[in-house]
């Protein structure tokens, strides 16, 4: 029941962009994002609730489609601080919540 | 405002020996969060309370864990006794309501477990 991500790791130079996808075998209700950097907690990005709406700030955005159980995270213009590693967290309409398997992100110069 | 507070920090300790990890949530915050991350399994759920009382305790391993909520401001994992296999970082989180908003998580207790 976990939610797979995609791709587990990902090296980008500054300015290009990235997309991380989320993938659930349940039906959503809502969707987090949360950032962890090396030896720290988790940072929370943002939720998305069920009804498809496209939500971000910054240069960072996320989708979610309810019919394909998948959300997206968008990440444009990366830059050096966009470095660690990004789960999703799934909420499912039986009240369960996963994270996901995690993606690791390195933003090089 | 102070965010979740976690002690200890680091612990280390031999196999068979009893832990305690502490854990105070956000003021006003009803729900509270013990995950374990590892390498290998990622961000485990180990116990969920609301307003004290455990929601979901589907997620600890066996009865060597279990966890308290004695009032809003205190929450403990015990682990006893302790194996190496419990080597882990172990979060904190406490959220206003449940999973509906933002999980505010503490900075972890790494246990080693030798």
């Amino acid at each position: 029941q976990q939610p797979v991500q995609s791709p587990q790791a990902v090296i980008l130079r500054e300015g290009e962009d990235a997309v991380i996808n989320c993938s659930s075998s349940k039906a959503l209700y809502s969707v987090h994002w949360y950032r962890q950097k090396h030896g720290e907690a988790p940072v929370f990005l943002m939720i998305l609730l069920k009804g498809g709406e496209q939500k971000g700030h910054d240069k960072i955005s996320a989708s979610f489609n309810e019919k394909k159980q998948q959300s997206s995270l968008y990440l444009t213009a990366s830059q050096l601080s966009y470095s660690g590693t990004y789960f999703c967290g799934t909420e499912n309409t039986g009240n369960q919540f996963y994270f996901g398997t995690g993606t690791s992100l390195t933003v090089i110069p | 405002d102070a965010g979740v507070i976690q002690s200890p920090r680091h612990e280390v300790t031999e196999m068979g020996q009893e832990v305690t990890l502490r854990c105070k949530p956000i003021s006003g915050h009803n729900s509270l969060f013990w995950y374990r991350q590892t390498m290998m399994r990622g961000l485990e759920l180990l116990i969920y309370f609301n307003n004290n009382v455990p929601i979901d305790d589907s997620g600890m391993p066996e009865d060597r864990f279990s966890a308290k909520m004695p009032n809003a401001s205190f929450s403990t994992l015990k682990i006893q006794p302790s194996e190496p296999r419990d080597s882990a970082v172990y979060f904190c989180a406490s959220s206003l309501e449940g999973y509906y908003g933002e999980l505010f998580f503490g900075e972890g207790s790494r246990l080693t477990v030798l």
